[in-house]
């Protein structure tokens, strides 16, 4: 079965500084992963979705995502922090439900906190 | 009004009352969704409608009882609830089900169970 897996739980960095939020999934190479952001008492925003057409996804807000394979990882990176990017995120890979239809399977989320 | 829309926001009930969670897409989806989401769980997927028809019901117990009586709203009836039922219960739609379309979530209700 799929299993994601996003390393840290919490994240700190400070605003200007690299953002690396990381994934990994189990090793069946999955159609689709997604990265997904949640803000303060909101509902979940799709950030990026890789199809296979690119192995390097860019999103909305600056955040892209590198799809490799050989490490079976999805990581989420952004050149400079905002102080806005503080956020939980989520990485989800595509797999199979009993009933052989398609659904997402989540990681528990990362905590983003971005120091001024 | 756009996207998904939840009501209410924050809904705090005794273990004995019924309530009703509101979820309405304005994207002309053919999916809809109600996921769970619990402090320090996975999103746990409880139901899924395609075109007004439950495909996917992920052994949720009968005291969730969901209704979608068109493609663009959807209910999630609530009876003698279980304070571990506490949870932010948010309503996704997408373009359709199982095909990897992206889900657009809406703000999701706070549900208190005293």
């Amino acid at each position: 079965a799929q299993s994601v897996t996003q390393l840290g739980s919490h994240v700190s960095v400070s605003e200007g500084a690299l953002v690396l939020l990381r994934c990994n999934y189990s090793s069946s190479v999955p159609p689709y992963l997604f990265w997904y952001v949640q803000y303060p008492n909101q509902g979940l925003q799709l950030l990026l979705k890789y199809t296979s057409a690119a192995t390097l996804v860019k999103g909305i807000n600056g955040f892209e995502a590198e799809f490799k394979k050989s490490e079976t990882s999805f990581h989420l990176t952004k050149p400079s922090a905002h102080m806005s990017d503080a956020a939980e995120y989520f990485c989800a890979v595509s797999g199979w439900s009993a009933g052989n239809n398609r659904k997402l399977i989540w990681g528990l989320g990362t905590s983003l906190a971005v120091n001024p | 009004e756009t996207g998904v829309t939840q009501t209410p926001r924050h809904l705090v009930m005794g273990m004995t009352n019924k309530k009703s969670l509101k979820c309405e897409q304005h994207l002309g989806h053919n999916a809809m969704y109600w996921y769970k989401q619990s402090a320090k769980k996975p999103l746990e997927l409880m139901f899924v409608y395609s075109l007004e028809e439950r495909v996917e019901n992920n052994s949720v117990p009968s005291r969730f009882s969901p209704e979608c009586p068109n493609s663009s709203h959807l209910f999630l009836h609530l009876h003698t609830l279980q304070p571990e039922d506490s949870a932010l219960y948010l309503c996704a739609s997408s373009q359709e089900a199982g095909t990897g379309s992206p889900l657009h979530f809406g703000n999701g209700t706070r549900l208190t169970v005293t």
